[in-house]
């Protein structure tokens, strides 16, 4: 199974950017990286996903090196909604059309005001 | 609005008495799965099911049981073989085959007493 590693925490100064790395040396070429962030005592949200190329949405930006080995979620302006854990995850499925996810201990991520 | 309830947020449960926790979604997807989470720590799998009455174990399926007998849901009961079933229960769902990501309820917070 894929694995990714992430730091245990980050800090961040509101309004500022955020960059959260994750690293997956053994991904293969069809994973996909996806990011979720869960608040406290909630459910993970969807934050954004990617195959190669970089990718914009509402929430976040995702850069994904040209090796695809590494990762980074990166938070424009971090608010303090934004304080949470960050999961990085590879879709782990085989060709079975099947799939599901290993998720690791995450990022926490606090954000000083 | 279409989404994934979990119900009850939270349950008590005394020790040796099985409890079945409540998963429904309208969001047509195919899939469901049940994971648990520890403090500080990530998701684990429990079960997962890709369609009606049809279901596969997670990581840590022992003390567990479902089924899926309807699209829309997906319960899980936690029997009293399961030593430690203290934790924060998530449901998800997600669309089968798809590199989309998961849709998760809010959780279901048990506490043996």
């Amino acid at each position: 199974d894929a694995k990714t590693t992430q730091p245990n925490s980050m800090e961040s100064n509101e309004e500022e950017p955020v960059h959260l790395p994750c690293n997956h040396s053994t991904i293969s070429g069809t994973d996909y990286i996806h990011w979720y962030r869960q608040l406290p005592s909630q459910g993970p949200e969807y934050v954004i996903h990617g195959l190669t190329s970089n990718v914009n949405n509402r929430m976040a930006s995702l850069a994904i090196a040209e090796d695809r080995k590494s990762s980074t979620l990166i938070l424009h302006r971090a608010t303090l909604r934004d304080a949470a854990v960050y999961y990085c995850i590879l879709r782990d499925g085989g060709t079975s059309g099947t799939y599901k996810y290993i998720f690791g201990t995450g990022t926490r991520l606090k954000v000083l005001a | 609005d279409g989404g994934i309830t979990q119900s009850p947020k939270y349950l008590f449960r005394k020790e040796g008495q099985n409890v079945t926790l409540s998963c429904e979604q309208n969001l047509n997807h195919d899939a469901m799965y049940w994971y648990r989470q520890d403090p500080g720590q990530g998701l684990r799998l429990i079960y997962y099911s890709q369609i009606v009455n049809d279901f596969q174990k997670g990581d840590i399926a022992e003390g567990y049981s479902v089924s899926r007998e309807k699209k829309e849901s997906f319960p899980l009961t936690v029997t009293s073989a399961q030593k430690n079933p203290t934790a924060f229960y998530l449901c998800a769902s997600s669309i089968a085959g798809s590199y989309y990501g998961y849709t998760f309820g809010s959780g279901t917070r048990l506490t043996v007493v």
